[in-house]
């Protein structure tokens, strides 16, 4: 089946631009994630849904950054007022709850990089 | 806050060869350990996902084992073949299920 699909791949933009990133979970999963890679790094964690509320936000940055998931399924993750240090490649993961024995799967990422 | 290291950062050995590559974690109260393959450029993939209360996993040529009392974690790859070269990354799972990472083995397998 499909899997986790992220959209754009790439995102140019310029320094105090708002973007929006998408996440298409896979089918099914209830439980979504967003991590945030900077070059050289491992994932950073940003943001847990269960369902269509945010159960733990606690890796937001700041109050730029924020997402949402409406209706359980995709997800949007929107920066407001960009800065250059947000360069990063943004990656969604899909879980099928939130639970220990639920391995989560990756989408391709969206590679943000702001001018 | 969960810390998590990988050692080497990068490791090449001639194909066919066994290798470990090694994990470890600071806070030992993990749900799970999960090792994930990344590929240049590309999202990652899930190799083999230990759950706390098991010591270790295997998937084909993979073996991952977990001993939580010493906050570690080895994959071991054998008959590595050129098609491994890869990044490896750990990542321990805890609190609301996130994912806590490491930066990640660069392994190369020489033809």
């Amino acid at each position: 089946g499909a899997g986790v699909s992220q959209t754009p791949s790439n995102k140019v933009t310029e320094k105090g631009k708002y973007v929006e990133l998408r996440c298409d979970p896979i089918s099914g999963h209830t439980a979504l994630y967003w991590y945030r890679q900077s070059l050289g790094q491992g994932p950073e964690f940003l943001i847990y849904f269960q369902g269509t509320g945010a159960a733990d936000d606690s890796g937001l940055p700041n109050d730029r950054f924020f997402a949402v998931r409406p209706e359980g399924s995709v997800s949007t993750l929107k920066i407001q007022r960009t800065e250059r240090g947000d360069s990063a490649v943004y990656l969604c993961a899909s879980s099928l709850s939130g639970g220990q024995s639920y391995e989560q799967y990756f989408g391709p990422g969206t590679r943000l990089t702001v001018t | 806050k969960q810390e998590v290291t990988q050692i080497p950062a990068a490791l090449s050995v001639p194909e066919g060869e066994n290798l470990v590559l090694n994990c470890s974690f600071t806070d030992s109260a993990i749900y799970n350990l999960q090792w994930f393959r990344q590929d240049p450029g590309k999202g990652l993939t899930s190799l083999l996902l230990i759950q706390s209360s098991q010591r270790e996993q295997t998937s084909g040529r993979l073996n991952a084992s977990l001993d939580k009392s010493s906050g570690r974690s080895t994959l071991y790859i054998a008959a590595s073949q050129p098609g491994d070269s890869a990044t490896y990354l750990c990542a321990a799972g805890a609190g609301s299920y996130q994912l806590t990472f490491g930066k990640g083995t660069k392994l190369s397998v020489i033809p």
